[in-house]
């Protein structure tokens, strides 16, 4: 199972949005709703921002959401704020009962 | 509160096995489907593999770069994780985090706060 695809770095200004994408196969997320977003500041331990595609755990701020098309999912911040300075990585559930995590997008605030 | 603590972690020779232990506290263990993810240094996060709760079937699934290799396993009585690797590569060198899904069932909401392998001679 191969890692899914995803840009190595974006950016943006604040205030703007910004869009990474996790691109598979339909083995992983053109198969299963079961995408999930995380972010992870540097020394940090992940946080789940995103899961089943385009749902917001409680308490994640409404300026993340998600989507899905065929085999690649996205999730874009709107409204960038300095602390959504961190690295991203998509999850997806794949066959034979197994996740896949993407490669990992850096997000830089400019 | 949720706690889950990672240990067992250290250099260990190409060839050679070490054992992970992960202890939790602060939620239903014995009902936890519980997750082994690594990140090696400067690098991705990487799925290891899940075992489900006994009353689930107590299943194990592993990532392909680790089957035949490691071994998840639980003592629900101890609440503790464990994480059995042998035959140990140098690529297998990655902080190993040990986590779970309690209130989003479908992704990771909880993670220990990992600990390091090092594989080399």
């Amino acid at each position: 199972q191969s890692a899914l695809t995803q840009p190595r770095s974006v950016s943006g200004s604040p205030g703007q949005s910004v869009t990474i994408s996790c691109t598979g196969t339909s083995s992983d997320v053109g198969g299963y709703n079961y995408v999930s977003w995380y972010q992870q500041h540097p020394g940090k331990v992940p946080k789940v921002m995103i899961y089943d595609v385009s749902k917001r755990p409680s308490g994640v701020p409404d300026r993340f959401s998600g989507s899905k098309s065929d085999n690649t999912a996205s999730l874009t911040i709107s409204g960038l704020q300095a602390e959504d300075e961190a690295d991203y990585y998509c999850c997806s559930f794949a066959d034979r009962s197994t996740y896949v995590f993407g490669t990992g997008t850096e997000v830089t605030v400019l | 509160e949720v706690q889950l603590a990672e240990s067992g972690g250290g250099l260990v020779k190409p060839g050679g096995s070490l054992r992970l232990s992960c202890a939790a506290s602060g939620f239903t263990f014995s009902k936890a489907w519980m997750t082994w993810v690594r990140q090696a240094p400067g690098k991705g996060l990487e799925w290891v593999g899940r075992i489900k709760a006994k009353t689930d079937g107590g299943a194990t699934d592993y990532a392909a770069p680790v089957k035949g290799r490691f071994t998840i396993s639980r003592d629900d009585s101890e609440k503790t994780l464990y994480l059995q690797m042998n035959r140990l590569k140098t690529e297998d060198t990655a902080v190993y985090f040990c986590t779970t899904s309690i209130v989003v069932v479908t992704a990771i909401d909880y993670w220990g706060q990992g600990t390091l392998v090092t594989v080399s001679s």
